[in-house]
């Protein structure tokens, strides 16, 4: 079964730098998403794109934070001057169609600003 | 506004017992209501979801759900729980016409003892 890939499983990065999370979702879907998970708390959305072009983005999501879609296979969440609270998993998430469907995540890459 | 609540942080049964983990949900117009179980250092994968139609709804695993929309309840229930299906537990909620983001609940963590 396909599935969504993320790299690198582990980054650890010194505050303040850039950090660039990448992800490969599923080849034929259209919807991609960005979630983050800080240590023993929640899932929160970050960021939903499609048709090339951020659809909704949270509160979370501000401007020390973008995304690309590079090429027709990569997904790539970029955290400028990163800070310490920006630890925590981030998955990325593909659907072929929006609403009703289920989300397929990647396993997510653990993000440590030290 | 959309939200999720699971008001047990954790749920310990024995195997073979049946298991119920709790949800409940606040969101405008038809939820679409999602399960997805959280392995340790492994993303979410997604169990089943109710959209419309019979309230009783089977995923994977043995797992079901009931959908009660008087009580805004979508609890997740198995008739005999195994030691594998010891894990976090996420529920999900995404409104149609929200371009498919999912907010989760805080999550349940299930402990089936032998």
């Amino acid at each position: 079964e396909p599935e969504v890939t993320q790299t690198p499983s582990h980054q650890v990065t010194q505050m303040g730098q850039e950090v660039i999370l990448r992800c490969v979702p599923i080849s034929n879907h259209l919807y991609f998403y960005w979630y983050r998970q800080i240590l023993g708390q929640k899932v929160e959305f970050l960021v939903s794109f499609y048709n090339n072009e951020i659809s909704e983005k949270s509160e979370i999501f501000d401007d020390q934070f973008s995304v690309e879609r590079p090429d027709g296979s990569n997904f790539t969440l970029k955290i400028r001057s990163t800070k310490l609270e920006d630890s925590a998993m981030y998955f990325c998430a593909s659907i072929k169609g929006a609403g009703n469907q289920p989300q397929h995540f990647g396993d997510g890459t653990r993000l440590s600003i030290l | 506004a959309q939200s999720v609540a699971q008001p047990e942080d954790q749920v310990n049964v024995a195997e073979g017992n049946p298991l119920t983990v709790k949800c409940t949900y606040s969101v405008s117009g038809n939820p679409y209501l999602f399960w997805y179980v959280q392995y340790p250092n492994r993303g979410l994968q997604f169990l089943l979801k109710y959209i419309t139609g019979d309230n009783l709804v089977k995923g994977s695993y043995g797992f079901e759900a009931e959908f009660n929309k008087s009580q805004t309840s979508f609890h997740l229930k198995k008739p005999s729980a195994l030691v594998s299906d010891s894990a976090l537990y996420f529920c999900a909620v995404s409104a149609y016409n929200q371009g498919g983001k999912l907010i989760f609940g805080q999550g349940t963590e299930l402990s089936v003892k032998p």
